[in-house]
C-alpha cells in the first residue's frame, strides 16, 4: 500500500537558518504530493503541492520538488523565521482512480522549532 | 464561508459510553473524509464520502464505528462502547473532486476516554 516516510524529528534551528525536511514515498501510479502544516492550536493547512513529476510547489518561501526517480518530495526554506515553528506533514494522494481518489496518506510529522 | 467546522472540540467520556461527533464541510465540497490522529503521528484515514455515499472505509474503522452523511451535507461519526484506545484527535476534511485538489481540514475533535 501507499506510505510516506519523513525524517526523524524534532528539528531545532536558529532564525535565518536553512531548512530541509526529507520526505520519501511509496505509491502505485503517479500520486499527487503535499506538504501540510499545523501551527500551534490550529488545524492542518495546505502549505504546497505538486501533482506531477518535476513539478515544484512553493508557498511562503517554502519549496518542494516532485522527484519521481528518487520518490522524494523534500521541503526546503532558505531562511526560517520564528513564525515557521510548527509541525510539518508530508502526504500523498493516489491518483490510481476509483474510490481511493483524494484520500491522503500522511507521514508521521516533523516538529520544527525556530529560535530567535 | 467559515471553512470546515467540527463539534465538539473536546469530549471526555467514560469507557463503554457512546459518543457522536459532527462535521460541517465547506458547502460546495462533495467529498468528505474522516481521519484519526494520535500523539506524535500523522493523521490516518478512516472513511470517505462522495456526496451521501460512503465509498471507502479503512480497516481501522471497527464495527463500533459508524459514519453517516445524510443528504450529502454534514457528517457524523459515532463510536459505540468507547475504549481507552479510541482516545485521539478525530479530524474531518472536505474537498472538491479532481486530481490534486486541496483537502481543507477542520480543527478536530479531541476525544479522551477515561
Amino acid at each position: 500500500g501507499d506510505s510516506v516516510t519523513q525524517m526523524e524529528g524534532p528539528v531545532t534551528l536558529s532564525e535565518e537558518a536553512f531548512l530541509t525536511i526529507n520526505c520519501t514515498y511509496t505509491a502505485t501510479g503517479y500520486p499527487s504530493l503535499f506538504w501540510y502544516v499545523q501551527y500551534p492550536g490550529e488545524g492542518l493547512q495546505l502549505l504546497l503541492k505538486a501533482t506531477k513529476a518535476d513539478d515544484k510547489g512553493s508557498n511562503k518561501g517554502f519549496e518542494a520538488t516532485y522527484r519521481k526517480e528518487t520518490t522524494s518530495f523534500h521541503l526546503e526554506k532558505g531562511s526560517v523565521q520564528v513564525s515557521d515553528s510548527a509541525v510539518y506533514f508530508c502526504a500523498l494522494s493516489s491518483n490510481a482512480g476509483g474510490t481511493s481518489y483524494g484520500k491522503l496518506t500522511f507521514g508521521q510529522g516533523t516538529i520544527l522549532t525556530v529560535h530567535p | 464561508d467559515t471553512g470546515v467546522s467540527q463539534d465538539p472540540r473536546h469530549k471526555i467520556t467514560k469507557r463503554g459510553q457512546n459518543v457522536t461527533f459532527r462535521c460541517d464541510p465547506i458547502s460546495e465540497h462533495n467529498r468528505l473524509y474522516w481521519y484519526r490522529q494520535t500523539l506524535g503521528q500523522g493523521p490516518e484515514f478512516l472513511t470517505y464520502f462522495q456526496n451521501e455515499a460512503q465509498l471507502e472505509k479503512s480497516r481501522l474503522l471497527s464495527d463500533r464505528f459508524s459514519a453517516e452523511r445524510p443528504k450529502g451535507s454534514f457528517s457524523t461519526l459515532e463510536i459505540q462502547r468507547t475504549e481507552q484506545g479510541d482516545s485521539a484527535m478525530y479530524l474531518c476534511a472536505s474537498s472538491t473532486t479532481g486530481q490534486g485538489h486541496e483537502a481543507f481540514f477542520g480543527q478536530g475533535t479531541r476525544l479522551t476516554v477515561v
